[in-house]
């Protein structure tokens, strides 16, 4: 089992542009989530999945947009990046589906808009 | 709103000697509490997860223990190594609710 995958690791991006994290599981969890890590804010939620086709949001949405088609991915896109959204941002799953169980992380992507 | 704090924010002991950090939390009302480890750069890997009904979750030199009435969880690591050097999070659930994370604790565990 590969458990949590996330790409790219690194990515630098100018104001403006568009671009996709992307996250796969293979552990068939039901539930999937986005963080973003910063200096001295720690974790915090961006969207969350408790199935395909379900989505909702976390503690910090805005510039955020997320899809779930499959069990296995959970796509995070990035509208129109701004310098705020500097940040490493993790995919975390779980096999619960009513309630996040143990939870299981990505090992990260960083990136960095100019 | 539940909220997480953890202390001390750093620590740096010898090697060998046994060490606790501290996890509070605000709503006593957990579903869950999982403690995670940090190395630098690198994603989080869960150690322990202890759900409302147990008291305490062990894995090898470590130890979790579970205190919901005071909103209190420590993590216990015994003989420490150079190897545990990593920053320890913290993280609840309530009930219908998402993770929430403590801001960590930094350690060093100096050779």
């Amino acid at each position: 089992n590969a458990g949590v995958t996330q790409t790219p690791k690194f990515q630098v991006l100018k104001t403006g542009q568009s671009m996709t994290l992307q996250c796969a599981q293979d552990m068939n969890h039901e539930y999937m989530s986005w963080y973003r890590q910063d200096p001295g804010m720690g974790l915090r939620l961006i969207h969350y999945s408790v199935g395909a086709g379900i989505t909702d949001q976390g503690e910090v949405p805005n510039g955020y947009n997320v899809s779930r088609s499959t069990t296995e991915d959970f796509p995070l896109r990035l509208l129109s990046a701004a310098p705020s959204q500097t940040s490493v941002y993790f995919c975390a799953s779980s096999y619960s589906t009513s309630q996040p169980g143990e939870l299981f992380f990505g090992e990260g992507s960083r990136l960095t808009v100019l | 709103k539940q909220e997480v704090t953890q202390i001390p924010a750093a620590l740096s002991v010898p090697e060998g000697e046994n060490l606790v950090l501290n996890c509070s939390f605000t709503d006593s009302a957990i579903y869950n509490l999982q403690w995670f480890r940090q190395d630098p750069g690198k994603g989080l890997t869960s150690l322990l997860l202890i759900q409302s009904s147990q008291r305490e979750q062990t894995s090898g030199r470590l130890n979790a223990s579970l205190d919901k009435s005071s909103g209190r969880s420590t993590l216990y690591i015994a003989a420490s190594q150079p190897g545990d050097s990593a920053t320890y999070l913290c993280a609840v659930n309530n009930y219908g609710q998402n993770f929430v994370f403590g801001p960590g604790t930094r350690l060093s565990v100096l050779p």
